[in-house]
């Protein structure tokens, strides 16, 4: 089982619905979690991250995390064209220094 | 404040050379990530540093790569021999602090003929 696992989509959502990402991860004990923005060509981006089970806002965005099932979701309300990019899940797994990242998932808004 | 910088940000070279890649972190940030990228792929971790303590280098795929950081800023990423499997973008990334936000800078593209 890989550490951290995204379905690679491609992901198609219409102009203005909820866009709605997931992410798995296998190790109990993580603490933090986030999730980035990579444009085609481009590095990624920090979107938000959580450390805490329930749900984050900011603007458009949400995060979920449920560390009893240990999944991370990322919802984007309203969705926009301009949100199409892979969305890349990361997880500090414990005791290891580093990130794990998973590998993405490709969105497509369609206008 | 100025952002993860890297350089050169496009290297060409033959088979078979030695390349170095550049990383200067944010300034104040102790921690320093060194990531692959090959096309239409996820990240794949290198190697880590965290202010003056030994590096993690689990990550690095063979003895032909390595790097260091001086003075727990700069880093230079050093590819000898180099094959075009080695062929990626090398993505740099700092954080304040290990477990905290990593920041990335705009990656190297590396194409080995």
């Amino acid at each position: 089982q890989k550490e951290v696992e995204q379905n690679s989509g491609p992901l198609s959502v219409p102009e203005g619905a909820i866009a709605s990402l997931n992410c798995t991860y296998s190790d109990r004990g993580s603490q933090s979690f986030f999730w980035y923005r990579q444009y085609s060509g481009k590095s990624p981006e920090l979107i938000m991250f959580i450390y805490s089970n329930g749900d984050k806002e900011d603007g458009r965005f949400t995060a979920q995390l449920n560390k009893a099932s240990q999944y991370v979701s990322l919802l984007i309300r309203d969705s926009q064209p301009s949100d199409s990019a892979t969305y890349l899940c990361a997880v500090n797994i414990q005791g290891a220094q580093k990130l794990v990242f998973g590998q993405g998932t490709r969105l497509t808004i369609n206008p | 404040g100025a952002g993860v910088s890297q350089s050169p940000s496009n290297k060409v070279t033959e088979k078979g050379k030695d390349v170095e890649l550049r990383c200067d972190p944010i300034s104040g940030h102790t921690a320093l990530y060194w990531y692959r990228q090959s096309l239409g792929q996820g990240l794949e971790f290198l190697i880590y540093f965290q202010g003056n303590s030994a590096p993690d280098k689990s990550g690095l795929p063979s003895d032909r790569f390595s790097a260091e950081r001086t003075g727990g800023s700069v880093s230079t990423l050093t590819i000898q021999r180099t094959q075009q499997e080695d062929s990626a973008v090398y993505l740099c990334a700092s954080s304040r602090q290990y477990q905290e936000t990593q920041y990335f800078g705009p990656g190297t593209r590396l194409l080995v003929l």
